[in-house]
């Protein structure tokens, strides 16, 4: 069985100061690990994902994640956050092993950016 | 290139009732996996259809069930309504195969009311 916590409910930043959603996850095997992020009332957007190869992912607007094997942690990072940032982020794992499209998602985090 | 659509956006129903949502996938994509997100938490994955079959299932019992047509859009019926079948119903569309990485594209979503 996979499964993904997001141990921080909310996350509160000033903006321009760097920003770090955590995520760890629990799969067999090497996995899949995508970062989405849902506005209100929207549905999620792609915002990156970790296959293979470096351990740093970069990704839409600015954001990047690391993938560490050891610590079994993606955790999502921006340097310097902005404003409409604020959203609601979801981290997803995915056994390779399984057809593609059963990801398991955390509960997610609500990013506040604050001016 | 039109993304994942769904349909209706909003939709009211009574305890007992029958409700169908409407996907249709991204161009080029042809599974469609169905998501269950309550409020305040991640989605939760129904089902997935590929080749106009159920090809996986989460944890959801059979008053959840779905259809895939020949041109890769979908539909979800739940059937005997309950209080708590109220939430956003996702759509994700994705590339199929064992060990993809193509990365699914969440559709806005259906906002499910059960009174």
């Amino acid at each position: 069985a996979q499964s993904v916590a997001q141990p921080e409910d909310q996350v509160n930043v000033a903006e321009g100061n760097p920003l770090t959603v955590k995520c760890t996850y629990s799969v067999s095997g090497n996995p899949y690990l995508f970062w989405y992020v849902q506005y209100p009332n929207r549905g999620l957007q792609f915002l990156l994902k970790y296959i293979t190869g470096d351990n740093l992912v970069k990704g839409s607007y600015g954001f990047e994640a690391e993938f560490n094997k050891s610590q079994t942690s993606f955790h999502l990072k921006k340097p310097s956050a902005l404003v409409s940032d604020s959203a609601l982020y979801f981290c997803a794992v995915r056994d390779p092993n399984t057809n593609a499209g059963k990801s398991t998602f955390g509960d997610g985090t609500t990013l506040t950016v604050k001016p | 290139d039109a993304g994942v659509t769904q349909s209706p956006t909003h939709l009211i129903k009574t305890r007992g009732q029958q409700v169908t949502l409407r996907c249709s996938p991204k161009s080029g994509h042809d599974t469609v996996s169905w998501y269950q997100q309550a409020l305040g938490q991640g989605p939760q994955f129904i089902f997935q259809y590929y080749e106009e079959e159920e090809r996986q299932r989460g944890n959801f019992p059979d008053r959840f069930s779905g259809h895939q047509f020949p041109n890769y859009s979908s539909e979800l019926n739940v059937n005997a309504l309950l209080l708590g079948d109220s939430a956003l119903y996702l759509c994700a569309s994705t590339k199929a195969g064992r060990g993809s990485t193509d990365t699914q594209y969440f559709g806005p979503g259906t906002r499910l009311t059960v009174l």
